[in-house]
């Protein structure tokens, strides 16, 4: 089936540092991804729709300036974390939604400790 | 606004017991109704989805869902579980005039042999 990779799987910052995580679609084109944070014991909430070639669509709440999404290809997404706090520290997850049949398929999540 | 409710948090049960995860949304609408499933050390696959039609759904790995549209509920069933379905589930809704996915709090399921 078709594949998402998202990397890296865990990342360790110190605060005030940015870190960025790749979401891949390794067979299939998406115009359009997604990205999500889960806390633990918690709900996977929605941050932000990308979209090919425009600006990302973010969910109210979401800082659109310390959450840099870009996805200049169809087969690639980032989420930069700017200036990342301990309490960015969360699971992030992307999805990417396959162009030829709409179907939605998703990352492994990112693991992100800011110390 | 959208939102959808798990209520069975962690669920344990024996190997051949049957299995009920309750899910229920709010929103008014038409919606496309989905259950994921999320192994240990994987990521969410899905298990099967609502769109339209026969309200009894059937999915992957001899689990099925019903959508009861009065009751607002797709809950999620399987009349055997066995050891390999000990992961998290999650409930997600998708009202037909937007791209957003809004999930359920999970429910982490347990099978002991």
């Amino acid at each position: 089936g078709a594949v998402v990779s998202q990397h890296p799987s865990w990342v360790i910052c110190k605060s005030g540092t940015s870190v960025k995580i790749e979401c891949r679609s390794l067979d299939f084109q998406a115009t359009t991804m997604f990205w999500y944070r889960q806390f633990p014991k918690q709900s996977l909430m929605l941050m932000a729709t990308s979209n090919e070639g425009s600006k990302a669509t973010y969910e109210q709440g979401v800082e659109k300036d310390k959450f840099l999404i870009n996805h200049a290809s169809l087969t690639l997404s980032t989420l930069t974390v700017t200036s990342a706090h301990p309490e960015d520290s969360s699971f992030y997850i992307c999805s990417a939604r396959d162009m030829a049949n709409e179907k939605l398929f998703f990352g492994s999540g990112t693991q992100l400790s800011v110390l | 606004a959208q939102s959808v409710s798990q209520h069975n948090h962690h669920v344990i049960l024996s190997e051949a017991a049957s299995l009920e995860l309750g899910c229920n949304y709010s929103y008014g609408g038409t919606v496309n109704l989905f259950w994921y499933v999320q192994y240990p050390g994987q990521h969410l696959q899905l298990l099967l989805k609502y769109f339209s039609g026969d309200p009894l759904v059937k999915g992957i790995k001899g689990f099925e869902a019903e959508f009861i549209k009065s009751k607002f509920s797709f809950n999620l069933r399987k009349p055997s579980v066995q050891w390999s379905d000990t992961a998290e589930y999650f409930c997600a809704v998708n009202a037909l005039n937007t791209d957003k996915l809004i999930f359920g709090t999970g429910t982490r399921l347990q099978v002991f042999p």
